[in-house]
């Protein structure tokens, strides 16, 4: 069966630090991959989404990039964070193929810049 | 612009009385309408699809439904274990999903 791995759960940073949040899929191939983000008592805002190794779409300017440098490996980085970057970062995945559109969520990570 | 808009935003039962959430939405090209539930500090949990209009589906104590430009989600007497947010998301005709901003459902015993 398929599983997604987030981490880590919790993350307290200073503005201006750097940032990295790993996300992995097991158990299947060629998934299309995403990052939400979730303001308190607000809904999910698409951040980046990537159909394959390499390729990634953008969807909201921002200071925060992605990566795949991996099949089953998305990543979200920022170089240096804005107290405006806090948040509740969730990963998610779905097959390019089969299996309608439905989108299987991790368990996301709740970021806190001071 | 494509938006989705989630009503009330935020409902207080008692167990056993029944109720709806609402989810509009002002796009184009539906290919899916999408309900899932979040509890606190989770990702959100998949509960339900639906392509057309008049198409419903049922789990337990919920049932969703889809007319061309909303969707209801019915909740049958609910129990304290129902408390959670429920977000619905607009699937067109790319790879993403529209989310709306939730709606926060309390089941008190």
């Amino acid at each position: 069966s398929q599983t997604i791995h987030q981490w880590p759960a919790t993350l307290v940073q200073p503005v201006g630090s750097p940032l990295s949040l790993e996300c992995t899929v097991e158990g299947t191939s060629n998934p299309n991959l995403y990052w939400y983000r979730q303001a308190a008592g607000r809904g999910l805002q698409l951040l980046f989404y990537s159909v394959g190794i390499g390729q990634i779409s953008s969807e909201v300017p921002q200071n925060l990039s992605a990566s795949r440098p991996q099949d089953r490996q998305f990543i979200l980085s920022s170089k240096k964070l804005l107290l405006s970057d806090s948040g509740f970062y969730l990963c998610a995945w779905r097959e390019s193929w089969g299996a309608g559109e439905k989108l299987f969520f991790g368990s996301g990570t709740q970021l806190s810049v001071l | 612009e494509d938006q989705v808009t989630q009503s009330p935003e935020a409902l207080r039962l008692q167990e056993g009385e029944s109720s709806s959430l609402n989810c509009s939405y002002t796009v184009s090209g539906l290919r899916g309408l999408f309900w899932y539930r979040q509890d606190p500090g989770k990702g959100p949990e998949f509960l339900f699809t639906l392509y057309s209009a008049g198409e419903e589906k049922e789990k337990e104590r919920l049932k969703a439904t889809l007319t061309k430009k909303e969707s209801f989600l019915h909740i049958t007497a609910p129990k304290p274990e129902d408390s959670a947010t429920y977000l619905c998301a607009w699937g067109g005709a790319t790879n993403k999903l529209i989310f709306g901003t939730g709606t926060l459902l309390a089941v008190q015993p």
